[in-house]
């Protein structure tokens, strides 16, 4: 497809669960963002890959977090033993560009996680 | 401390009628700065972006800003409101060609509500 898609778009999970999700990027794009957005907010950033490197995991809430790009394509975020605190939407975006210059940011649509 | 403001959590225009959002920043140098509009069920889209140059900004849909830096602000406005502006709207600040890293600082958003 032409833009980026990721998936599932909705997802519930008990608490204590494992979930994955996954974004497929605009091919070529360099960088890759996660962010979170709870309800009512604004997106926060995650983190940031520069192909399959993870240059920048400074907004990952907890070590239950962890987020690869292995290929420098495809990324997947996964969260451990969820809690009722990480329900939000993981949005994906990606750029051409990179660091400082990536400017503009293509967005997934979501995908929208409730831990019950 | 990096941040966001829009002051604006809801506003409400007529169709027809001129719209201004507010957005004030703050950030420790010059930044990148962002609008985004976020329909429902929808990725965010890019509405304009300022860099350097000229402080007024076009942007697509009819939207320009304005930055100001004396104020730190950066405020969205357009002329005429149509009924398919309804959406929320986010203000992003990013850092610039000398980080490694173009995260994004996003405001709280700001719903737009418009009546027939």
């Amino acid at each position: 497809g032409a833009g980026v898609s990721q998936s599932p778009r909705y997802k519930v999970a008990k608490r204590g669960q494992d979930v994955a999700l996954r974004c497929d990027p605009i091919s070529g794009h360099v960088s890759l963002f996660w962010y979170q957005q709870a309800l009512g907010q604004g997106p926060e950033f995650l983190t940031y890959f520069q192909n399959e490197a993870q240059l920048d995991k400074s907004g990952l809430p907890s070590d239950r977090f962890f987020a690869e790009r292995p290929e420098g394509s495809v990324s997947t975020l996964k969260i451990q033993r969820t809690q009722q605190e990480d329900s939000a939407v993981y949005l994906c975006a990606s750029s051409p560009r990179v660091g400082g210059n990536t400017g503009e940011l293509f967005f997934g649509e979501g995908s929208r996680l409730t831990v019950l | 401390a990096q941040s966001v403001t829009q002051p604006d959590i809801h506003i409400t225009v007529s169709e027809g009628a001129s719209l201004e959002l507010r957005c004030n920043y703050s950030y420790g140098a010059t930044p990148y700065l962002f609008w985004y509009v976020q329909s429902p069920g929808q990725g965010l889209q890019l509405l304009l972006k300022y860099f350097s140059g000229d402080t007024l900004v076009q942007g697509i849909k009819g939207f320009e800003a304005e930055f100001k830096r004396s104020q730190s602000s950066f405020n969205l406005r357009k002329p005429s409101v149509h009924w398919s502006d309804a959406a929320e709207y986010f203000c992003a600040v990013g850092p610039g060609p000398t980080s490694n890293t173009g995260k994004l600082i996003f405001g709280q958003g700001t719903t737009l509500q418009v009546k027939p």
